[in-house]
């Protein structure tokens, strides 16, 4: 079965600082990598990675792909306090069509103003 | 507009009954799901439904029943509550098959907890 891990589980920061999550998988093939914000409620979409070594940027949020180590990494510079809330990846299948997504158990981050 | 609804959003029970969560999505997406985010936080799907049509059936006990009136409606119905019932079930819709991937829409959510 499709794994995905997340590390760490939970990180508190000031802000202003710069944050680096991870998510690892274990999955034998997969068509994309997923990124989503969780605050109070639903899961908002955040980035989709397809290929290794090309960065996904949005304003303070980048994001990385590597398929050889089996990782990503979604990195916050200039942390503030909204961007408090638990932070999930996900794989895609690689069958078009199968649209289940395989989550990771998540990151919560939390920022101390 | 709120492009995928749920109702109820919270939902309090005694363990045994059977109660119902509806979900909407006015985006015109061909295919919806059902997901369960336990108290870790750990997002699991349990269901999907391409054009009414059952296509993803996850190890879920069979005492949740998924119903699917038309495209735009995915309805829950599960059946005598356990307390390991409680979670919070997330709708989400997408636009469907075939392509590359399509982006899935979450829906606000609906607390469960069953006493």
């Amino acid at each position: 079965e499709d794994k995905v891990v997340q590390s760490p589980l939970s990180l508190v920061v000031h802000e202003g600082d710069t944050v680096t999550l991870n998510c690892s998988y274990e999955v034998t093939n997969f068509r994309s990598l997923l990124w989503y914000k969780q605050e109070k409620k639903a899961p908002t979409f955040l980035f989709m990675l397809t290929s290794s070594g090309i960065e996904k940027k949005s304003g303070r949020l980048s994001s990385i792909l590597d398929k050889k180590e089996l990782f990503s990494i979604l990195n916050i510079t200039a942390t503030q306090t909204g961007d408090s809330a638990v932070y999930l990846c996900a794989v895609v299948p690689p069958s078009f069509g199968n649209e289940k997504l395989t989550f990771g158990t998540g990151t919560r981050l939390t920022i101390i103003p | 507009d709120t492009a995928v609804s749920q109702t109820p959003k919270y939902l309090v029970t005694q363990m045994g009954n059977d109660k119902s969560i509806k979900c909407e999505q006015n985006l015109g997406h061909d295919t919806m799901y059902w997901y369960k985010q336990d108290s870790k936080k750990f997002l699991k799907i349990m269901f999907s439904y391409n054009n009414k049509e059952l296509i993803i059936n996850e190890t879920v006990p069979n005492r949740f029943s998924p119903k699917s009136p038309d495209k735009a409606h995915l309805n829950l119905h599960i059946n005598s509550l356990e307390l390991g019932d409680s979670a919070v079930y997330f709708c989400a819709s997408s636009q469907g098959a075939g392509g590359s991937y399509n982006e899935q829409f979450f829906g606000p959510g609906t607390r469960l907890t069953v006493l």
